[in-house]
């Protein structure tokens, strides 16, 4: 079965920090990888996704992420973070077949806290 | 931008009880989701639906659930006789027209249901 992990749970920053979390996922076969953010108050939003070509995939708000297949991870980063950024940010993944209805398995989520 | 969105915000309800919770897609899109989060644990997937009928469940979506399409705008998600451990935030979500596992979900801003 498909699963996710994310290895923190609670990130603090101080505002200009680089920033680096951790995704890695179990499956057998070609997957599209994403990164959903939740803002406080806010629904989930899709930062970046990667689903063939260029590993490095850049998304918004100058957030990029690079999927090595070989490790099974798909790690978000982000040079300079801002107090902004203060989010919830959830990794997931869906099976790439024909007739996969796109079903996303999620990571339990990091919280990012950027102190101002 | 067009939005998925959710009524109510928050349920509340007695042990027993039926609910439906209501979404309404964005306009344009065919494939229909519903995810739960219990508090402190993964976003997980319910079941997807297309062209009016459920494509694929999860085996948490058993007889107690049902979705529904009633309108051609709204989906719905009703749970018959709702059990305590059926307490979390219901998320929907609706993706595009073609059909391909990377297209994006977007989702609601999502429903609390608390069963007492």
């Amino acid at each position: 079965a498909q699963s996710v992990s994310q290895h923190n749970h609670h990130v603090i920053l101080s505002e200009a920090a680089s920033l680096e979390l951790g995704c890695n996922y179990s499956y057998g076969g070609t997957v599209n990888l994403f990164w959903y953010v939740q803002y406080p108050g806010q629904h989930l939003q899709l930062l970046l996704k990667y689903f063939s070509g260029d590993p490095l995939v850049k998304g918004i708000k100058g957030f990029e992420a690079e999927f090595i297949k070989s490790k099974f991870s798909f790690n978000l980063r982000k040079p300079s973070v801002q107090w902004s950024d203060t989010a919830e940010y959830f990794c997931a993944v869906n099976a790439n077949y024909g007739g996969s209805q796109g079903n996303l398995i999620f990571g339990k989520g990091t919280k990012l806290s950027v102190k101002p | 931008e067009p939005e998925v969105t959710q009524t109510p915000s928050h349920q509340v309800t007695q042990m027993g009880q039926e609910v439906i919770l209501r979404c309404v897609p964005i306009s344009n899109h065919l494939y229909f989701y519903w995810y739960r989060q219990i508090l402190g644990q993964k976003v997980e997937f319910l079941v997807s639906f297309y062209n009016n009928e459920i494509s694929e469940k999860s085996e948490i979506f058993d007889d107690q659930f049902s979705v529904e399409r009633p309108d051609g705008s709204n989906f719905t998600l009703k749970i018959r006789s709702t059990k305590l451990e059926d307490s979390a935030m219901y998320f929907c979500a609706s993706s595009s027209s073609t059909a391909r596992s990377e297209d994006t979900q977007y989702f609601g801003p999502g429903t609390r249901l608390t069963v007492l």
